[in-house]
């Protein structure tokens, strides 16, 4: 699987904008981007993901450089339930038999009231 | 829906015992999995099953066993238990190799 880079902790304020980057220099052209994030003692939950396009749901916005050797997810107004640790994580489309998801240390976000 | 869900959400062992930690979940996915978390790190795969009847290795299977006899059900059992495995176990489905996965709640569990 191709690596991914995070940085180890992140710092926002609530009600302001977060941008967490990921590196994936060694992107496959059929490796598919996720996001998931853990809460506090809790299970990993799926945020969002995608291939080459921007994508968009209730939760947040990834943004994938044209070249795909980075990504960013965005939420958009963050809140003190967004605190979490948040995993970028590549999955080879082609691979069906793949359950493997590669969780690397992820970057722990701390939201400031 | 109940989504994935997991007991005990605690356990205490001593060395050498054997014990089954359960999984289940009621959205008919096809795809299971089972995972360690240590302390301060990512998601290690231990085994993983693509359907009724199939199960297989992932990263880290030694001293684990599975089967799947049913859509619904993935237990996972420690043949004898070893202070190495302490650890937080999590579950996972999802409906096929493409989508997302659902996570359980987990289970603590501590070797002495």
């Amino acid at each position: 699987d191709a690596k991914t880079t995070q940085p180890n902790s992140m710092e926002s304020n609530e009600e302001e904008p977060v941008h967490l980057p990921c590196n994936h220099s060694t992107i496959s052209g059929t490796d598919y981007i996720h996001w998931y994030r853990q809460l506090p003692s809790q299970g990993p939950e799926y945020v969002i993901h995608g291939l080459t396009s921007n994508v968009n749901n209730r939760m947040a916005s990834l943004a994938i450089a044209e070249d795909r050797k980075s990504s960013t997810l965005i939420l958009h107004r963050a809140t003190l339930r967004d605190a979490a640790v948040y995993y970028c994580i590549l999955r080879d489309a082609w691979d069906q038999g793949a359950q493997k998801l590669v969780f690397g240390q992820g970057t722990r976000l701390t939201i400031n009231p | 829906n109940a989504g994935v869900t997991q007991t005990p959400k605690f356990q205490v062992l001593k060395t050498g015992q054997s014990m089954t930690l359960q999984c289940a979940q009621d959205m008919n996915h096809e795809y299971m999995s089972w995972y360690r978390q240590d302390p301060g790190m990512g998601l290690r795969l231990i085994h993983y099953s693509v359907g009724a009847g199939i199960t297989d290795q992932g990263e880290v299977p030694n001293g684990y066993n599975v089967s799947r006899s049913t859509t619904e059900d993935f237990p996972l059992r420690l043949l004898s238990a070893a202070p190495s495995q302490t650890s937080v176990y999590f579950c996972a489905s999802k409906s096929d190799a493409y989508n997302e996965q659902f996570f359980g709640p987990g289970t603590r569990l501590t070797v002495l």
